[in-house]
């Protein structure tokens, strides 16, 4: 079976810092781009960061860049997001996804269930 | 800073046809945006539903269809059931340093 399982997520005082885990199994997990995509609380998905299956080329968004890091164990098909100077707005719950590109079928699936950041005093 | 809009809400009775669309600030959606589309209900994670435009799953059930239309991605319910009534994210690629971009969601209305 295909799965995705964050971890690491809890409560952080602003300007402090989480590394987010995120184990894969059932599918060779160097083959796929990986992606965390966040969701804070009563709002609608925002997309954070991507790394390519061999760890060489990585993006993130606007708000995050420069503090967040994604980076991948593929020896231990696990996926990793390092997050410092949090603040406030990066309160949500962030999902782990598996993305297959195969010429011009793009894909996103499956998604974790989410680990919960929440950056407060 | 690219905006993705979806429509806010939708609401539609059971039975019935309903279109969702996804606009992007930069110009009109092509294929090469790589259309996706997830659905979500309260509590779930998202769930895919179509790929590259217009690419079911597996387990996307055959009432939901994707498009292109009028400049914009599309995600069109035919035979709306209520348990249809959910979240729509579209998701788009728009290339360079912030690649991809969610859509603000649809909250759609089953009634």
């Amino acid at each position: 079976e295909v799965q995705l399982v964050e971890s690491g997520g809890g409560l952080v005082q602003p300007g402090g810092s989480l590394r987010l885990s995120c184990v894969a199994s059932g599918f060779t997990f160097s083959d796929y781009w990986m992606h965390w995509v966040r969701q804070g609380p009563g709002k609608g998905l925002e997309w954070v960061s991507r790394i390519h299956g061999a760890g060489r080329f990585t993006n993130y968004t606007d708000s995050v860049r420069g503090r967040f890091t994604i980076s991948r164990d593929n020896a231990k098909n696990t996926l990793y997001l390092q997050m410092n100077s949090l603040r406030a707005e990066d309160t949500a719950l962030y999902y782990c996804v598996r993305n297959l590109v195969q010429g011009v079928n793009v894909w996103f699936d499956p998604w974790g269930q989410g680990t919960l950041v929440t950056v407060s005093s | 800073q690219t905006v993705v809009t979806q429509e806010p809400s939708l609401t539609v009775s059971p039975g019935g046809t309903v279109t969702l669309t996804c606009a992007s600030s930069t110009g009109a959606v092509t294929s090469g945006y790589y259309p996706n589309w997830f659905q979500q209900k309260p509590g779930q994670a998202p769930r895919a539903l179509i790929y590259s435009t217009n690419n079911k799953h597996s387990w996307t059930p055959a009432r939901f269809s994707g498009s292109l239309l009028g400049g914009k991605a599309a995600l069109t319910l035919s035979g709306v059931q209520p348990e249809d009534e959910a979240e729509y994210y579209c998701l788009l690629y728009h290339g360079g340093t912030q690649p991809w971009v969610f859509g603000g969601g649809t909250k759609l209305t089953v009634l």
